[in-house]
């Protein structure tokens, strides 16, 4: 089965603690994003990757960091000095050059920071 | 600055209704628009409109694109409880494919 998968579902962490939330796919897209979600906001860019070893920031980057080692992950690192870092963060893949601009999401991570 | 409009931000209707969603938008290097909807976690994929007046139609759901007044509507019609979802739109406003979201219409239909 083709897909993106995120992994916790549900994550918990105490302040001024780093947290690393998992995405992967097996879609063979070459580019993924990582969106940030809270109640009346839609969604928000925070990074995003065209190729393997490249990434580029979002609107809302500050606090967060990612990497792009394999095409397959796209890891999200949830610093310290993110200040409000409790939300539904989505990641998401899209093929380059076919024409189609659709977005695939993962069914999201929910964090909570205490 | 870039943005995109949706409205109403939430509405309540009874089964059987019709539901008209509007997404407007203002940005800079327009290239297509996508609906998505949203139940509990993933969203997932509706239309993707590219060229004005032409509409796109899936069972009950239709969207419609004007590129002059940079605006989009998504019909509902019949409305179901299944249809009880957020609905996003989004802009993309790069060659490659940045998208742009809305705050998107929370809609619920009421048995």
């Amino acid at each position: 089965d083709g897909g993106i998968t995120q992994s916790p579902k549900y994550l918990f962490r105490k302040e001024g603690q780093n947290v690393t939330l998992s995405c992967e796919q097996n879609l063979n897209h070459d580019a993924m994003y990582w969106y940030r979600q809270d109640p009346g906001q839609g969604l928000r860019l925070i990074y995003y990757s065209q190729i393997v070893n490249d990434f580029q920031k979002g609107d809302i980057a500050e606090g967060y960091s990612v990497s792009r080692e394999k095409k397959e992950s796209f890891p999200l690192t949830v610093t310290s000095a993110q200040k409000n870092p409790t939300a539904f963060y989505l990641c998401a893949s899209s093929p380059t050059g076919t024409g189609s601009y659709e977005q695939y999401f993962g069914p999201g991570t929910r964090l909570t920071v205490t | 600055e870039d943005k995109v409009v949706q409205s109403p931000l939430s509405l309540v209707v009874h089964e059987g209704d019709t539901v008209t969603l509007n997404c407007s938008y203002e940005v800079t290097n327009f290239r297509s628009l996508l609906w998505y909807k949203q139940e509990k976690k993933a969203p997932t994929f509706l239309f993707m409109l590219t060229s004005s007046g032409i509409e796109k139609k899936s069972g009950r759901l239709s969207s419609i694109l004007d590129k002059k007044e940079l605006f989009s509507i998504l019909n509902i019609t019949a409305t179901q409880t299944g249809d009880s979802a957020i609905y996003l739109c989004a802009v993309v406003n790069d060659s490659w494919g940045k998208f742009q979201f809305g705050a998107g219409t929370q809609v619920v239909v009421t048995p």
